[in-house]
């Protein structure tokens, strides 16, 4: 079946670094990516998103290409900061039926 | 886009007892969701909230154990039955406005068993 792949966490940066959380997936037709992120105490809100190869989603500074040849949607950041700690979760939506499949979230956390 | 509305957002319940968490949403929508989220954990499908008819769960889940209803486009009830300890659980209200879109989601209610 379909799954997610996400490297594992806890992610731990100082401000203004670099960001690259790793996301795979394994899925039959043309599923869409996304990235959700949550911050503490509060529910899931859409990063970013791709529905089909090639496409680039961005929001707040992060980007995200879905590769089709490498079935990944890694989420970079080019200069991260406190207020990003987060958990980051990448998911997929394939077929009709609108149920997401989430990788296993990564716990990211900025210090100052 | 899509506004929900859940409750409760939180409660602490002792084990054997049921809770029912409300799912409201803002405008008519044909794809509801119930996902379960434990403990650092990540989300988990739990069923599809079915307007007019029986829920369709997901492997591990029962309907005995999590009853389902949706009475109509904008509203959904999950209940968790008969609970115990390792249903302490962020349980969240989802929806899809389209195939292959984004969803939506509500804060969650944290549930906590004793």
């Amino acid at each position: 079946g379909d799954s997610v792949t996400q490297m594992e966490g806890p992610v731990t940066l100082s401000e203004e670094a670099f960001l690259t959380i790793n996301c795979t997936y394994t899925a039959t037709g043309y599923p869409s990516l996304f990235w959700y992120v949550q911050y503490p105490g509060e529910g899931l809100q859409l990063l970013l998103k791709a529905t089909k190869a090639d496409d680039k989603g961005s929001n707040k500074g992060f980007e995200a290409t879905y590769r089709k040849e490498t079935t990944s949607f890694h989420l970079e950041k080019g200069s991260v900061q406190v207020s990003d700690s987060a958990v980051y979760f990448c998911a997929l939506s394939s077929g009709n039926t609108g149920k997401l499949i989430f990788g296993q979230g990564t716990t990211l956390q900025v210090k100052p | 886009s899509a506004v929900i509305s859940q409750k409760p957002s939180r409660d602490i319940c002792q084990r054997g007892t049921s809770l029912t968490i409300q799912c409201q949403v803002d405008s008519q929508v044909t794809m509801m969701f119930w996902y379960r989220q434990q403990p650092g954990q990540s989300l988990t499908l739990i069923a599809t909230a079915n307007q007019g008819s029986e829920a369709t769960y997901e492997s591990g889940f029962v309907i005995d154990k999590f009853p389902i209803s949706r009475p109509n486009l904008t509203f959904s009830t999950l209940t968790v039955s008969n609970m115990s300890p390792e249903d302490s659980s962020i349980y969240l209200c989802s929806v899809v406005t389209k195939v292959g879109t984004e969803a939506f989601f509500g804060q969650g209610t944290r549930l906590t068993v004793v």
